[in-house]
């Protein structure tokens, strides 16, 4: 059954150094979503990306914060300077054609540490 | 504010019995509702989504939707030990907001052998 994968599961840094975060979604999906979650809280919509380009995005996502589809299977999320806050498990989801039901895959996350 | 309620739990059930998960949400928009499972440390696990207004089984899980009074659940039935896990409610407003999804804070289900 075709999955969502997402590197590396555990990612560890220091504040105000740059980290990339990746995902692959289900080859045949168009719209793609990352998410976070807090140790503890909610699950957090970040953003939403369609035809190579953002559709939706939280008060979360500032401007620390980008994506990108570099190639035709990678999907990735881009923090600049990680602040303490940041650290949470971050998962990327991917959703079909628009025509078809609107349900969401989720990866099975990173836990990113920021010390 | 879109806003996704549910009682944190624990809910504390003897196995073989009925689970019962409620949900409330706020914006009358939204159009699509999903349960998700979340084991400690995973990532949320597509159980079933809802559209329209009533009931939905799959297997052992039932989802209602009531659009008027804002609320979804989830009846787990004969419920094992093995669904012991948080179980989150969340919302969709469709495709012209980007499909994006407001979950609950969950609720954590215990089930006892």
């Amino acid at each position: 059954e075709p999955e969502v994968t997402q590197t590396p599961s555990h990612q560890v840094t220091q504040m105000g150094q740059e980290v990339i975060l990746r995902c692959v979604p289900i080859s045949n999906h168009l719209y793609f979503y990352w998410y976070r979650q807090i140790l503890g809280q909610k699950v957090e919509f970040l953003v939403s990306f369609y035809n190579n380009e953002i559709s939706e995005k939280s008060e979360i996502f500032d401007d620390q914060f980008s994506v990108e589809r570099p190639d035709g299977s990678n999907f990735t999320l881009k923090i600049r300077s990680t602040k303490l806050e940041d650290s949470a498990m971050y998962f990327c989801a991917s959703l079909g054609a628009h025509w078809g039901p609107d349900t969401q895959y989720f990866g099975p996350g990173t836990r990113l540490t920021v010390l | 504010q879109k806003e996704v309620e549910q009682n944190s739990g624990p809910l504390s059930v003897p196995e073989g019995a009925i689970a019962s998960l409620n949900c409330t949400y706020s914006d009358r928009g939204s159009q699509s509702f999903f349960w998700y499972r979340q084991y400690s440390g995973k990532s949320p696990e597509l159980i079933m989504f809802i559209y329209s207004n009533g009931d939905k089984e799959d297997g052992r899980f039932t989802a209602q939707l009531n659009k008027a009074s804002q609320y979804v659940s989830l009846l787990i039935r004969d419920s094992q030990p093995s669904d012991s896990a948080t179980y989150l409610c969340a919302v969709n407003m469709g495709w012209n907001a980007g499909n994006m999804l407001t979950f609950g804070g969950g609720t954590r289900l215990m089930v006892k052998p």
